[in-house]
């Protein structure tokens, strides 16, 4: 298995829902990240996990809220977005917290906040 | 801090024709280089990396890019392009110590027949 695999792939939620995305990858990688992706613009990282601790917090607001329950599986929690938050949010996933190998990248869940 | 400019943000080209997409990066420290594609509604893949050694790398896809130091670029190339070739592509660059990628704003490639 050499995927990350993103779930769902479209979401629509409104401003007062609580949601959240899963990441999952079988490769046996000991970091993940999450990264946003407006339209036409590239991936800005939000949060590095290695080795299931947090290592990197990119600034990003509290209404984002990461977990990593274990070395396969990244969660992100949403709750009270705003529409500007509507984007693509890329999953990634590379086999230790330095980038010999580069990232391996999920195929992104569409996000729109109404 | 690491910086990436690509000097394109758009490169029309038509099929069959060699294409070059530019990257130049900037950095005080030891960097590895990286080239990723994006096709529509899709996440992000791995065309090539340039960790150490030699200067010129080979990716998926007939890409090629050459690293060079002096001019701080690494170019991407391909000798004939195809129309699924179109997408966006993005450098990027990351110290050898670290585990943050940093992305150029990208370069959106269209082949045309």
């Amino acid at each position: 298995d050499t995927e990350v695999t993103q779930t769902p792939k479209h979401l629509v939620m409104g401003m007062t829902n609580k949601k959240s995305l899963k990441c999952e990858q079988h490769m046996g990688h000991r970091a993940m990240y999450w990264y946003k992706q407006k339209a036409k613009k590239p991936p800005e990282l939000m949060f590095v996990y290695s080795y299931e601790k947090l290592s990197i917090n990119e600034s990003v607001p509290s209404r984002f809220s990461p977990e990593c329950p274990n070395s396969s599986l990244l969660n992100l929690h949403l709750h009270a977005l705003q529409p500007e938050d509507s984007a693509l949010y890329l999953c990634a996933s590379s086999q230790e917290a330095s980038l010999n190998y580069g990232y391996t990248f999920g195929s992104g869940t569409r996000l729109t906040v109404v | 801090a690491q910086s990436v400019t690509q000097l394109d943000s758009q490169v029309p080209v038509f099929e069959e024709a060699p294409v070059e997409l530019r990257c130049n990066y900037s950095s005080s420290v030891s960097v590895y280089l990286f080239w990723y594609v994006q096709y529509p509604n899709q996440g992000l893949q791995l065309l090539l990396k340039y960790l150490s050694g030699s200067t010129l790398v080979k990716g998926i896809n007939g890409f090629e890019a050459e690293f060079n130091k002096s001019q701080t670029s690494f170019h991407l190339r391909k000798p004939s392009v195809h129309i699924s070739d179109t997408a966006e592509y993005f450098c990027a660059v990351s110290k050898t110590s670290g585990s943050r990628l940093t992305f150029g704003e990208g370069t959106q490639l269209t082949v045309n027949p």
